[in-house]
C-alpha cells in the first residue's frame, strides 16, 4: 500500500522568501509522484510530476521538486514566493505500472505575507 | 489535457434528500474517478467509473449511498443519497491524462461543493 505524509497543515512565508513544502511517501514499487495546487474555490491543478528520469523536476509558476529515493521524499520548493502562490498544496503518489489510483497527502496551506 | 465540467458547482441540501452531480469531459476517457474532499481534509477516492460496467468502490463507500452512472465515454454522474450533514464536502470528478501512457496523472473538475443542513 502507498501513503503520503505532509507534516503540518499551514506554512506562512514572506513575499520573496523561499518556499519549502515537505512530502514523504511510502510505496512498495517505484512511485510516480505529483504535486497539485488548489486555489480557493477551484479544482486541483497539476504543478509538476515525477515518473522516471531526471530526479529534479520543474513545474509551472517557478516550482520544482526533487525525488530522493533514499529519503523517500519529494519536497516542493520555489526560490521566491509570490502573493499569488497562496493556495493549498497536495502531494500525491501512485504506483508505477498500475492503474491510476492516486493517494493524496492531507494537504498544506501556503500563506504569503506582504 | 482534458477539460472537465461539473454541475452543480455548489448546492445547499436538506437532510434526507439526494443530489446528483454531473461530470462532462471534452474527450473520450476510459476511466473516471470520483473523489470527496471533506472540510480541512485531503481527497479520498470514492469510486472508479468505467463505461459499460459497474463502478468499483473503495473501502468505506457503497453503491447504495453513492450510486454512479457511466453511460458513455465522456459523461458520469455521482448521486449522494439520503444526505446527512456529514456528507457536506466537495465532490470532485477526475480523469486520467490523455497521453496514451499511464503515468497516474489526473485532471480534475472544479468540484461540487455540497452543504447539507
Amino acid at each position: 500500500a502507498q501513503s503520503v505524509t505532509q507534516l503540518g497543515s499551514h506554512v506562512s512565508v514572506s513575499e520573496g522568501a523561499l518556499v519549502l513544502l515537505r512530502c514523504n511517501y511510502s510505496s512498495s514499487v517505484p512511485p510516480y509522484l505529483f504535486w497539485y495546487v488548489q486555489y480557493p474555490n477551484q479544482g486541483l491543478q497539476l504543478l509538476l510530476k515525477y515518473t522516471t528520469g531526471a530526479t529534479l523536476v520543474k513545474g509551472i509558476n517557478g516550482f520544482e521538486a526533487e525525488f530522493k529515493k533514499s529519503e523517500t521524499s519529494f519536497h516542493l520548493t520555489k526560490p521566491s514566493a509570490h502573493m499569488s502562490d497562496a493556495a493549498e498544496y497536495f502531494c500525491a503518489v501512485s504506483e508505477s505500472g498500475a492503474n491510476s489510483k492516486l493517494t493524496f497527502g492531507k494537504g498544506i496551506t501556503l500563506s504569503v505575507r506582504p | 489535457s482534458a477539460v472537465i465540467s461539473q454541475k452543480p458547482s455548489r448546492d445547499i441540501c436538506q437532510r434526507g434528500t439526494s443530489l446528483t452531480i454531473q461530470c462532462q469531459v471534452d474527450s473520450q476517457v476510459t476511466m473516471m474517478f470520483w473523489y470527496r474532499q471533506q472540510p480541512g481534509q485531503s481527497l479520498t477516492l470514492i469510486a472508479t467509473a468505467n463505461q459499460g460496467s459497474e463502478a468499483t468502490y473503495e473501502s468505506g463507500f457503497v453503491i447504495d449511498k453513492f450510486p454512479i452512472s457511466r453511460p458513455n465515454l465522456t459523461f458520469s454522474t455521482l448521486t449522494v443519497s439520503n444526505m446527512s450533514p456529514e456528507d457536506s464536502s466537495i465532490y470532485l470528478c477526475s480523469v486520467e491524462g490523455i497521453t496514451g501512457v499511464n503515468t497516474g496523472e489526473l485532471f480534475f473538475g472544479e468540484g461540487s461543493r455540497l452543504t447539507v443542513l
